[in-house]
């Protein structure tokens, strides 16, 4: 049983799409958040959600827009794909304050 | 802010050879200090953590000790297997306001037979 999933693992889509990637935990954590893993394996955070609120931004473009329904959910969608979104992005959940993050295993993201 | 600089790779190691992956971190107050693994295809992995300095982390052969008065927290291991070829993270938490991480950019460890 995942306790971090996400769907579609893979996403090829063309420039100016809109598209969404989910993630859902089981683990009962109250904390959410979704990082974005370049072509050189560098991790930064884009989002973190508390109990459906969100509580870090990161100099994200508001083409993205993330939408926690329930502390279990934590969606991303994302307007007029660019090419430099081509990314994984890696979803994770953790208790608030608790320090270790369990991640998802990653969306690629590839647009043409 | 904060940040935490890894040493580069690949790295590459034959089987049982002795691994060390530097890992220095520039932070205010006192983070909580952890090593991350993602094996090919996957997502991350808690490898082992220190939450304050002096501490020692320790998982799977791997262990790092928690230095403030060197800002570092260097991973070891004594004898690498194949299966240990990944992609390993050091990153730091400040804890509160949504506990955020910030990773360094990752040392990929190739080990050979």
């Amino acid at each position: 049983d995942t306790a971090v999933s996400q769907t579609p693992k893979y996403l090829v889509t063309q420039m100016g799409n809109d598209k969404s990637i989910k993630c859902e935990q089981n683990l009962g954590h109250d904390t959410m958040y979704w990082y974005k893993q370049d072509s050189k394996k560098f991790l930064k955070i884009m989002f973190s959600y508390n109990n459906k609120e969100l509580i870090i931004n990161e100099t994200v473009p508001n083409r993205f827009s993330p939408k926690s329904p329930d502390k279990a959910h934590l969606n991303l969608h994302i307007n007029s794909l660019e090419l430099g979104d081509s990314a994984v992005y890696f979803c994770a959940s953790s208790q608030a304050y608790a320090g270790e993050l369990f991640f998802g295993e990653g969306s690629r993201l590839t647009v043409l | 802010g904060d940040s935490v600089t890894q040493m580069e790779g690949p790295v590459t190691l034959s089987e049982e050879a002795f691994l060390t992956i530097n890992c220095t971190y520039t932070a205010t107050g006192y983070p909580s200090l952890f090593w991350y693994v993602q094996y090919p295809g996957e997502g991350l992995q808690l490898l082992l953590k220190a939450t304050k300095a002096d501490d020692k982390g320790s998982n799977k052969g791997f262990e790092a000790t928690y230095r403030k008065e060197t800002t570092s927290f260097h991973l070891e291991k004594g004898s690498v297997q194949v299966s240990d070829s990944a992609v390993y993270f050091c990153a730091l938490s400040q804890g509160g306001g949504g506990n955020k991480l910030t990773f360094g950019t990752g040392t990929q460890l190739k080990v050979e037979l």
